[in-house]
C-alpha cells in the first residue's frame, strides 16, 4: 500500500497566485487532515474531514479552502498566496482510535 | 492556546545515553497518547502510544510513561543511537470522533542529536 500520497512535494508561488496541493490515501480511511509545520510551532491543524463531502475548520484556517469531494482524495486550495503561507504541508490520515498516517509532505515558498 | 505542552525544544545525548523528553496537557478528556517520529525531509510517523488505563509502555527501546495524576507523559529512549537522532513530538487525542474528527493535538517537537 502506498500510504498517504501527497503532489507537489515542492512549490514556489509568487504572492497572489493560487495552487492546490494533492492528498491521496488508500487505506479507506474516514477522517483525513491538513496540518501546516512551522519552526518551533510543531504542527497545526487547518481543516479536517469526517467523511466524504465534510470538511472543517481547524486551528488555522484563514488563507485556506479544502475539498473532500472523494472518501480517498482531500485537496488544500490557497486562493491568493501570501509569504505568510511558506511553510512545509503535511496530510493525515486516520481510522479512529488508532494514529495518524502522514504523508511526506510538501515544501511551499512564497515569494 | 497549546494544548499539549512539549519539553525541551532540543536534546543533546552521547550514544547510549538515555533521552527524556516530557509533555504536560490539561484535558481530562485526552485518552490517547502517541509519539511520533520525524526525520528530516520526511512525514511523522508513529513510534509508539498509550492509553491511560496504563503506567507504562515498553517497546524495544522506547518507554512511554504516563502519570495520569500529574496530567504528564514522557518518552524515554535507552541506549540512545545516532539514528535516533530526529525530532520527537508528543500528541494527544480524545474519543469523541464527531465534534473534533479525531483531532490530535501536537507538542512543539524535540530535536534530537545522538552523539557518537
Amino acid at each position: 500500500n502506498a500510504g498517504v500520497t501527497q503532489t507537489p512535494k515542492f512549490r514556489v508561488l509568487k504572492t497572489g497566485q493560487s495552487m492546490t496541493l494533492l492528498c491521496a490515501q488508500d487505506m479507506n480511511h474516514e477522517y483525513m487532515y491538513w496540518y501546516r509545520q512551522d519552526p518551533g510551532m510543531g504542527l497545526r491543524l487547518i481543516h479536517y474531514s469526517v467523511g466524504e463531502g465534510t470538511t472543517a475548520k481547524g486551528e488555522v484556517p484563514d488563507g485556506y479552502n479544502v475539498s473532500r469531494l472523494k472518501k480517498q482524495n482531500f485537496l488544500l486550495g490557497l486562493e491568493s498566496a501570501a509569504p505568510s503561507q511558506t511553510s512545509v504541508y503535511f496530510c493525515a490520515s486516520s481510522y479512529p482510535p488508532d494514529g495518524y498516517t502522514f504523508g511526506s509532505g510538501t515544501r511551499l515558498t512564497v515569494v | 492556546q497549546q494544548q499539549v505542552k512539549q519539553s525541551p525544544q532540543s536534546l543533546i545525548v552521547q550514544k547510549g545515553g538515555i533521552s527524556i523528553i516530557n509533555c504536560a496537557y490539561e484535558n481530562t478528556a485526552f485518552d490517547y497518547f502517541p509519539w511520533y517520529q520525524q526525520f528530516p525531509g520526511k512525514g511523522p510517523a508513529l513510534l509508539i502510544a498509550i492509553r491511560p488505563d496504563v503506567s507504562e509502555k515498553k517497546e524495544g527501546r522506547f518507554t512511554i510513561s504516563f502519570n495520569k495524576s500529574a496530567k504528564q507523559f514522557s518518552l524515554h529512549i535507552m541506549d540512545s543511537q545516532p539514528g535516533d537522532s530526529a525530532t520527537y513530538f508528543c500528541a494527544a487525542s480524545m474519543r469523541i470522533y464527531e465534534d473534533t474528527g479525531n483531532q490530535f493535538y501536537f507538542g512543539t517537537g524535540t530535536s534530537l542529536t545522538v552523539i557518537p
